[in-house]
């Protein structure tokens, strides 16, 4: 049983571009979490998904994120317009169910460099 | 909001040493997760605490929820190189289900 499955590990776009970060949740698992780790920060919840429904959505920035996570295929959390300060690694995880009874499954992560 | 604060932030052990990291919650603790993160991985889930004075062991780590001081801490009897890494610990900050996290404490140890 594959873990979560965050592709690519390394990203690099030129300021202005977009990233596209994909998220293959655990089999059986519904609902996935979206993480952003700053340098010398810690993990900050960007935002909550369950299958096609944005559950919550409040650490997200207002502008140029956006996430979902379709009814087939991996959770997709986009970033338009990069800017330096997007840099940073952004990790998924994952839980069989709404309530974090036994702990979220992360990925590795993807490591998004803007230059 | 709710603010987990850790420490100490980083902290250099001999190897065989013990050493204790600590959790402190500016809010009433619904559970505390502790996760271990390697650099450049991701997050290792190490143990969930539910209740007050419950108290886990996995191996040569152990954790510890207070309650009432809304604090945890993670103990690691003789330290080992394998130990190194990030530890973070975690609380539920919303209804919905999200954990927020401290900025976790860098463990090294020398051998």
């Amino acid at each position: 049983n594959a873990g979560v499955m965050q592709n690519p590990r390394h990203l690099v776009r030129r300021r202005g571009q977009e990233a596209r970060l994909r998220c293959s949740p655990m089999k059986g698992h519904s609902h996935v979490y979206w993480y952003r780790q700053l340098p010398e920060e810690g993990l900050k919840f960007m935002v909550y998904l369950q299958k096609e429904n944005i559950i919550d959505e409040s650490g997200m920035p207002k502008e140029r994120f956006s996430a979902e996570f379709p009814k087939e295929g991996p959770s997709i959390l986009r970033i338009q317009q990069v800017v330096r300060g997007d840099s940073a690694a952004y990790f998924c995880a994952s839980s069989p169910q709404s309530q974090v009874t036994y702990g979220y499954t992360f990925g590795s992560g993807t490591r998004l460099t803007v230059v | 909001s709710q603010e987990l604060e850790q420490s100490p932030q980083s902290l250099i052990v001999q190897e065989g040493k013990n050493l204790t990291i600590n959790c402190t919650s500016s809010k009433t603790l619904y559970g505390l997760y502790w996760y271990k993160q390697k650099y450049g991985e991701g997050l290792i889930f190490l143990m969930m605490l539910q209740k007050g004075g419950e108290e886990k062991s996995h191996e040569k780590i152990t954790a510890k929820l207070d309650e009432k001081k809304q604090q945890s801490s993670l103990h690691i009897t003789a330290s080992q190189p394998s130990h190194a890494g990030i530890y973070l610990c975690g609380a539920r900050g919303g209804s919905q289900g999200n954990l927020i996290f401290g900025k976790g404490t860098k463990l090294s140890v020398k051998p």
